[in-house]
């Protein structure tokens, strides 16, 4: 069964660091896609980035990057220059051919 | 393009009662999803559609939950003979079948 677990509740970080979001996920397929999304207090997911399992290179959206192991089926992401806005919930999500499993999510606060 | 909506955003009921919601997906997405999220959790898959047709549902989904999508356009989701376990926010999402999905802003039910 596919599985998706992030290991990190709440993370903190300070306003224009650099904070990475750990994310593992368990799989026997070998093409599959994996998300970050980003769920604002009160306001509905957006993608924030994508990544295709057979890609090796590792996906890039302005602000946002992803450190894709897939060999040790690990998916982070990096968020630079943070900034307020990008405090929200972020959920890693894995899917594979039609269905879509997401983590439980971590919850990043920004500080000023 | 208005992105997908969800009726009503918020839902208060007594326990033993049916309710519906509602999803309106984007127009040209031919496949929706309906997902479960509870607090602290990332969203649970329930049911998703092609078109008109339910192609899958969770092992999850008790025979009191139905959904439909008439005509492959806007889809409802009932709860029969709703229980204090129901209260949860429920997501929609589209998708054009490509990679990524579209949500909407969630309905929360509260169930007393």
């Amino acid at each position: 069964a596919q599985t998706v677990t992030q290991s990190q509740p709440e993370m903190s970080v300070q306003e224009a660091e650099t904070v990475t979001l750990s994310c593992t996920y368990d799989t026997s397929e070998s093409d599959y896609y994996l998300f970050w999304y980003k769920q604002p207090p009160s306001r509905q997911m957006i993608l924030v980035i994508r990544q295709e399992a057979y890609k090796q290179q590792n996906a890039t959206e302005n602000r946002f990057s992803v450190n894709f192991q897939k060999a040790a089926k690990s998916f982070s992401l990096k968020i630079s220059d943070s900034q307020l806005g990008d405090a929200a919930m972020y959920f890693c999500a894995y899917r594979n051919f039609n269905k879509f499993y997401f983590g439980s999510g971590t919850k990043l606060n920004v500080k000023p | 393009d208005t992105g997908v909506s969800q009726n009503p955003r918020h839902k208060i009921t007594k326990r033993g009662q049916n309710v519906t919601f509602r999803c309106d997906p984007i127009s040209e997405h031919n496949r929706l999803y309906w997902y479960r999220q509870t607090l602290g959790q990332g969203p649970e898959f329930l049911t998703y559609f092609q078109n008109e047709a339910q192609l899958e549902k969770s092992r999850l989904l008790s025979d009191r939950f139905s959904a439909e999508r008439p005509k492959g356009s806007f889809s409802t989701l009932e709860i029969q003979r709703t229980e204090q376990g129901d209260s949860a926010m429920y997501l929609c999402a589209s998708t054009p079948g490509t990679y990524e999905q579209y949500f909407g802003p969630g309905t929360r039910l509260t169930v007393t």
